[in-house]
């Protein structure tokens, strides 16, 4: 089955430094991936997604590229406010089927002054 | 924006208890959703719904959980009976076909004592 995979759990940085959280993916198909963000006792909110190969998407500063070679979708951003502390989560679907959403673990975002 | 409304958002319920879980989709989207989340872990695919109909459900949508829209009103799921495991968040989406964007609800806290 489909499978994404976030290698890190707990990311702690200074306010302004860059940030990027890994995201790979296993699937049979060409799919979706997405970057949801989540605040605390938020709902889930879409920051970004892409289906085209090696094109940047960017979205209030955070920007990721789909690399089908590597199967990777990594999030980045060149400078990481306190408001960016949150959770992130990686998701990818099929847009053939039946619009199921499959998601990483997440990664615990936490900005320090 | 406009929003995904679950109710109530927060329940706890004795064991061996029913329980509904209302969404109320945002109200042009025909695809509705609903996800499983453990103390701000992964996000789990339970089922999803289109056209008064399951369209897939995954091993986590046990025999004891069941879906339904009745007449174009609340989103529902319901536990009969319940059990500790149960005690997560569950978060309801919807979106405009099923390779669109998710709009997520804030979650209704399940507590299963």
């Amino acid at each position: 089955g489909d499978s994404v995979t976030q290698t890190e759990g707990l990311v702690t940085l200074t306010k302004g430094l860059p940030v990027m959280l890994n995201c790979t993916y296993q699937t049979t198909y060409s799919p979706f991936l997405f970057w949801y963000v989540q605040h605390l006792n938020e709902a889930p909110k879409l920051l970004l997604k892409s289906s085209t190969d090696n094109k940047r998407t960017e979205h209030q500063g955070f920007y990721a590229t789909l690399h089908k070679s590597s199967s990777s979708f990594h999030l980045q951003k060149s400078s990481v406010q306190l408001s960016d502390s949150a959770l992130y989560f990686c998701a990818l679907s099929d847009p053939t089927n039946t619009g199921k959403l499959t998601f990483g673990d997440g990664t615990v975002l936490t900005v320090k002054p | 924006g406009p929003k995904v409304l679950q109710i109530p958002s927060h329940q706890i319920i004795d064991m061996g208890q029913m329980v509904t879980l209302n969404c109320d989709p945002v109200s042009n989207h025909l695809y509705f959703y609903w996800y499983k989340q453990i103390l701000g872990q992964q996000m789990e695919f339970l089922v999803n719904f289109y056209n008064g109909k399951v369209m897939e459900k995954s091993k986590l949508f046990k025999d004891q959980f069941s879906v339904e829209r009745p007449d174009g009103s609340y989103f529902t799921l319901k536990i009969q009976p319940t059990a500790l495991e149960d005690s997560a968040v569950y978060f309801c989406a919807s979106s405009t076909d099923r390779a669109s964007d998710y709009t997520f609800g804030s979650g209704t806290r399940l507590l299963v004592i």
